[in-house]
Protein backbone atom coordinates (compact mmCIF):
# COMPACT_ATOMS: atom_id res chain seq x y z
CA UNK A 1 0.00 0.00 0.00
CA UNK A 2 1.04 3.51 -0.90
CA UNK A 3 1.75 5.94 2.31
CA UNK A 4 3.56 8.83 3.41
CA UNK A 5 5.16 9.80 6.56
CA UNK A 6 6.08 12.90 7.06
CA UNK A 7 8.88 12.87 10.22
CA UNK A 8 8.40 15.95 11.87
CA UNK A 9 5.07 17.96 12.79
CA UNK A 10 6.62 21.51 13.69
CA UNK A 11 9.85 23.12 12.06
CA UNK A 12 11.09 25.97 13.06
CA UNK A 13 13.87 28.51 11.17
CA UNK A 14 15.23 31.62 11.57
CA UNK A 15 14.74 33.53 8.33
CA UNK A 16 18.41 32.98 5.94
CA UNK A 17 18.64 29.28 7.48
CA UNK A 18 18.30 26.52 5.65
CA UNK A 19 15.23 24.98 5.24
CA UNK A 20 14.63 20.86 5.13
CA UNK A 21 11.35 19.06 5.36
CA UNK A 22 11.69 15.62 5.80
CA UNK A 23 9.21 12.87 4.02
CA UNK A 24 9.59 9.16 4.09
CA UNK A 25 7.28 7.10 1.28
CA UNK A 26 6.30 3.73 1.40
CA UNK A 27 5.10 2.07 -2.42
CA UNK A 28 5.09 -1.11 -4.07
CA UNK A 29 6.20 0.21 -7.40
CA UNK A 30 7.88 3.32 -8.38
CA UNK A 31 5.85 6.22 -6.94
CA UNK A 32 4.98 9.32 -8.11
CA UNK A 33 5.68 11.98 -5.20
CA UNK A 34 4.66 15.56 -4.49
CA UNK A 35 5.03 18.33 -2.30
CA UNK A 36 2.17 20.81 -1.56
CA UNK A 37 1.94 23.92 0.18
CA UNK A 38 -0.63 25.57 2.10
CA UNK A 39 -0.86 28.87 3.11
CA UNK A 40 -3.69 29.97 5.94
CA UNK A 41 -6.83 30.69 4.13
CA UNK A 42 -5.32 30.18 0.99
CA UNK A 43 -5.62 26.88 -1.61
CA UNK A 44 -3.07 24.07 -1.43
CA UNK A 45 -0.34 25.03 -3.98
CA UNK A 46 1.64 22.01 -5.95
CA UNK A 47 5.54 23.46 -4.85
CA UNK A 48 7.03 20.40 -7.34
CA UNK A 49 6.56 16.87 -7.80
CA UNK A 50 8.72 13.55 -9.15
CA UNK A 51 7.62 11.29 -11.50
CA UNK A 52 10.90 8.98 -12.18
CA UNK A 53 12.52 11.51 -14.48
CA UNK A 54 15.54 13.29 -12.95
CA UNK A 55 15.77 12.82 -9.06
CA UNK A 56 16.67 16.18 -7.72
CA UNK A 57 13.43 17.98 -8.39
CA UNK A 58 13.08 21.92 -8.15
CA UNK A 59 10.01 23.65 -7.77
CA UNK A 60 8.91 27.38 -7.11
CA UNK A 61 9.76 29.51 -4.46
CA UNK A 62 13.74 27.89 -4.38
CA UNK A 63 12.55 24.34 -3.15
CA UNK A 64 13.84 21.40 -4.46
CA UNK A 65 13.32 17.80 -3.48
CA UNK A 66 15.44 14.67 -4.07
CA UNK A 67 14.32 11.41 -4.19
CA UNK A 68 16.39 8.67 -2.81
CA UNK A 69 14.87 4.95 -3.70
CA UNK A 70 17.16 3.30 -1.08
CA UNK A 71 16.43 5.54 1.81
CA UNK A 72 12.23 5.60 0.22
CA UNK A 73 13.02 9.08 0.94
CA UNK A 74 11.78 12.66 -0.70
CA UNK A 75 12.52 15.40 1.64
CA UNK A 76 12.10 19.11 0.77
CA UNK A 77 14.61 21.88 1.35
CA UNK A 78 15.56 25.33 0.66
CA UNK A 79 19.18 27.25 1.22
CA UNK A 80 17.79 30.27 2.81
CA UNK A 81 14.23 30.42 4.52
CA UNK A 82 11.87 33.64 4.42
CA UNK A 83 9.20 35.33 5.71
CA UNK A 84 6.82 33.86 3.42
CA UNK A 85 7.61 30.36 3.43
CA UNK A 86 5.56 29.87 6.76
CA UNK A 87 3.07 27.38 5.79
CA UNK A 88 2.14 24.27 6.10
CA UNK A 89 3.52 21.61 3.79
CA UNK A 90 2.55 18.22 3.05
CA UNK A 91 3.86 15.33 1.22
CA UNK A 92 1.96 13.37 -1.44
CA UNK A 93 2.33 10.22 -3.38
CA UNK A 94 -0.34 9.09 -5.68
CA UNK A 95 -1.89 6.01 -6.31
CA UNK A 96 -2.24 5.30 -9.95
CA UNK A 97 -5.05 3.92 -12.12
CA UNK A 98 -6.32 3.08 -15.78
CA UNK A 99 -7.04 5.94 -17.77
CA UNK A 100 -4.65 8.37 -16.17
CA UNK A 101 -6.42 9.27 -12.84
CA UNK A 102 -3.85 9.50 -9.63
CA UNK A 103 -5.13 9.16 -6.19
CA UNK A 104 -3.32 11.63 -3.78
CA UNK A 105 -2.25 10.13 -0.44
CA UNK A 106 -1.62 13.36 1.10
CA UNK A 107 1.15 13.23 4.88
CA UNK A 108 -0.11 14.76 7.81
CA UNK A 109 2.14 17.88 7.06
CA UNK A 110 4.70 19.81 8.59
CA UNK A 111 4.17 23.55 9.90
CA UNK A 112 6.82 25.71 9.17
CA UNK A 113 7.86 28.56 11.56
CA UNK A 114 10.16 31.51 10.35
CA UNK A 115 11.31 33.57 12.33
CA UNK A 116 13.32 37.00 12.05
CA UNK B 1 -7.33 32.55 -14.69
CA UNK B 2 -9.82 32.04 -12.38
CA UNK B 3 -9.18 29.22 -9.97
CA UNK B 4 -11.29 26.99 -8.30
CA UNK B 5 -14.00 28.74 -6.64
CA UNK B 6 -15.30 27.23 -3.77
CA UNK B 7 -18.57 28.92 -1.00
CA UNK B 8 -18.99 29.60 1.68
CA UNK B 9 -15.55 30.05 3.00
CA UNK B 10 -16.94 29.73 6.29
CA UNK B 11 -19.70 28.15 7.91
CA UNK B 12 -21.06 27.77 11.35
CA UNK B 13 -23.83 25.56 12.11
CA UNK B 14 -25.71 23.83 15.09
CA UNK B 15 -25.23 20.04 14.75
CA UNK B 16 -28.53 18.34 13.52
CA UNK B 17 -28.85 20.87 11.22
CA UNK B 18 -27.79 20.69 7.62
CA UNK B 19 -25.07 22.09 5.12
CA UNK B 20 -24.27 22.73 1.71
CA UNK B 21 -20.94 23.87 0.05
CA UNK B 22 -20.77 25.01 -3.56
CA UNK B 23 -17.89 24.37 -5.63
CA UNK B 24 -17.05 26.11 -9.37
CA UNK B 25 -14.10 23.95 -10.72
CA UNK B 26 -11.30 25.48 -13.97
CA UNK B 27 -12.95 26.05 -16.60
CA UNK B 28 -12.39 22.91 -18.77
CA UNK B 29 -11.51 20.68 -15.80
CA UNK B 30 -14.01 17.49 -16.69
CA UNK B 31 -12.68 15.81 -12.94
CA UNK B 32 -13.85 17.04 -9.47
CA UNK B 33 -12.73 16.12 -6.51
CA UNK B 34 -13.75 16.94 -2.62
CA UNK B 35 -11.65 16.38 -0.09
CA UNK B 36 -12.02 16.31 3.84
CA UNK B 37 -9.00 17.88 5.71
CA UNK B 38 -9.14 17.31 9.29
CA UNK B 39 -7.45 19.95 11.91
CA UNK B 40 -3.61 18.89 12.09
CA UNK B 41 -4.32 16.25 9.38
CA UNK B 42 -3.57 15.90 5.29
CA UNK B 43 -6.56 15.81 3.08
CA UNK B 44 -8.35 12.61 2.45
CA UNK B 45 -10.53 12.40 -0.57
CA UNK B 46 -14.53 11.73 -0.38
CA UNK B 47 -15.50 11.88 -3.92
CA UNK B 48 -14.18 11.91 -7.53
CA UNK B 49 -16.25 12.95 -10.71
CA UNK B 50 -15.50 12.78 -14.05
CA UNK B 51 -17.55 14.79 -15.80
CA UNK B 52 -20.86 14.32 -14.24
CA UNK B 53 -20.90 10.27 -13.01
CA UNK B 54 -19.16 9.90 -9.54
CA UNK B 55 -16.40 7.21 -9.99
CA UNK B 56 -14.74 7.45 -6.79
CA UNK B 57 -17.39 7.69 -3.96
CA UNK B 58 -16.19 5.02 -1.73
CA UNK B 59 -14.90 7.40 1.20
CA UNK B 60 -17.99 9.03 1.51
CA UNK B 61 -20.18 8.42 4.25
CA UNK B 62 -23.38 7.88 3.00
CA UNK B 63 -25.68 7.95 5.50
CA UNK B 64 -25.33 11.58 6.33
CA UNK B 65 -23.19 13.00 3.20
CA UNK B 66 -23.98 13.61 -0.16
CA UNK B 67 -22.91 15.22 -3.84
CA UNK B 68 -23.52 16.28 -6.94
CA UNK B 69 -22.43 17.58 -9.74
CA UNK B 70 -26.03 17.78 -12.25
CA UNK B 71 -24.13 19.05 -15.67
CA UNK B 72 -20.33 18.10 -15.34
CA UNK B 73 -19.58 21.63 -14.04
CA UNK B 74 -20.25 22.80 -10.56
CA UNK B 75 -20.84 20.65 -7.67
CA UNK B 76 -22.67 20.84 -4.42
CA UNK B 77 -21.21 19.08 -1.22
CA UNK B 78 -24.44 18.08 1.79
CA UNK B 79 -24.46 17.35 4.92
CA UNK B 80 -27.85 16.34 6.38
CA UNK B 81 -27.71 16.00 9.36
CA UNK B 82 -24.06 17.77 10.60
CA UNK B 83 -22.72 16.46 13.49
CA UNK B 84 -19.84 17.69 15.80
CA UNK B 85 -17.43 15.47 14.56
CA UNK B 86 -17.96 16.95 10.78
CA UNK B 87 -16.43 20.34 11.74
CA UNK B 88 -13.62 20.35 9.49
CA UNK B 89 -12.35 22.10 6.12
CA UNK B 90 -13.93 20.79 2.97
CA UNK B 91 -11.60 21.20 0.10
CA UNK B 92 -12.45 20.64 -3.47
CA UNK B 93 -10.03 20.35 -6.45
CA UNK B 94 -10.35 19.91 -10.56
CA UNK B 95 -7.88 18.78 -12.99
CA UNK B 96 -7.86 18.14 -16.42
CA UNK B 97 -7.89 14.29 -17.81
CA UNK B 98 -4.73 14.20 -19.93
CA UNK B 99 -2.79 17.19 -18.70
CA UNK B 100 0.72 16.54 -17.41
CA UNK B 101 0.30 13.90 -14.34
CA UNK B 102 -3.76 15.01 -14.49
CA UNK B 103 -2.47 17.69 -11.92
CA UNK B 104 -5.02 18.69 -8.92
CA UNK B 105 -5.93 22.50 -8.46
CA UNK B 106 -7.59 23.50 -5.02
CA UNK B 107 -9.90 25.54 -4.05
CA UNK B 108 -9.37 27.57 -0.92
CA UNK B 109 -11.87 25.22 0.99
CA UNK B 110 -15.16 25.91 3.52
CA UNK B 111 -14.44 26.07 6.93
CA UNK B 112 -17.28 24.16 9.07
CA UNK B 113 -17.96 24.35 12.34
CA UNK B 114 -20.80 22.74 14.16
CA UNK B 115 -21.86 23.33 17.49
Amino acid sequence: AQSVTQLDSHVSVSEGTPVLLRCNYSSSYSPSLFWYVQHPNKGLQLLLKYTSAATLVKGINGFEAEFKKSETSFHLTKPSAHMSDAAEYFCVVSLMFSGGYNKLIFGAGTRLAVHP
Amino acid sequence: EAGVVQSPRYKIIEKKQPVAFWCNPISGHNTLYWYLQNLGQGPELLIRYENEEAVDDSQLPKDRFSAERLKGVDSTLKIQPAELGDSAVYLCASSRQGSENNEQFFGPGTRLTVL
